[in-house]
């Protein structure tokens, strides 16, 4: 069965830092991997996904992932952040198939950026 | 375009008390979902629908009703709130074509639900 870890619930950082939130999966066959974000009182709405191909995936807002396979990880980085990057940040996993439904989220990691 | 809309924003209601969580989208999308959202938790799904006429339960459906009314709409009933159910409700949709993998979702903006 396939399974989210996000590695930190709560990442603080200053303005123009860099940052990089961790998530971790396990599942038994290919999979596809997407980070998604919420801004406060709002839905999610996505960042970025892994389908195949490069494992370096560019997103919105200066956003990037690494596919890493052998160690089940999609990290998501920036190399300098914004006060309007505050947000929840959610790692989610499907194996495979068509529809939404096999998709397994993780428990969001908290981004805090500080002046 | 309004992508996916739900109502009401917020909710209150007392123990055993119902009321039903209306969605819509207007992206012609095949497959649509409603998730609670708790605290540490991330999103569970509770019910989806694959395709315009199917519901099938989701990882936390025990107390909860879906109707999937038409290809567009999607309600999720709580036939008798308890408190357990406090939380925030997120509809959603996809295109679930058939072939395309990695299917994205569209989420609504959510309903926030407090049951006393």
């Amino acid at each position: 069965a396939q399974s989210v870890t996000q590695l930190d619930s709560q990442v603080p950082v200053f303005e123009e830092a860099p940052v990089e939130l961790r998530c971790n999966y396990s599942s038994s066959v290919s999979v596809y991997l997407f980070w998604y974000v919420q801004y406060p009182n709002q839905g999610l709405q996505l960042l970025l996904k892994y389908l195949s191909g490069s494992t370096l995936v560019k997103g919105i807002n200066g956003f990037e992932a690494e596919f890493n396979k052998s160690q089940t990880s999609f990290h998501l980085r920036k190399p300098s952040v914004h006060i309007s990057d505050t947000a929840e940040y959610f790692c989610a996993v499907s194996e495979g198939g068509t529809g939404g439904f096999k998709t397994i989220f993780g428990a969001g990691t908290r981004l805090f950026v500080k002046a | 375009n309004a992508g996916v809309t739900q109502t009401p924003k917020f909710q209150v209601l007392k123990t055993g008390q119902s009321m039903t969580l209306q969605c819509a989208q207007d992206m012609n999308h095949n497959s649509m979902y409603w998730y609670r959202q708790d605290p540490g938790m991330g999103l569970r799904l509770i019910y989806y629908s694959a395709s315009e006429g199917t519901t099938d339960k989701g990882e936390v459906p025990n107390g909860y009703n879906v109707s999937r009314l038409n290809k567009r709409e999607f309600s999720l009933r709580l036939e008798s709130a308890a408190p357990s159910q406090t939380s925030v409700y997120f509809c959603a949709s996809s295109e679930a074509r058939a072939g395309v993998k990695g299917d994205t979702q569209y989420f609504g903006p959510g309903t926030r639900l407090t049951v006393l």
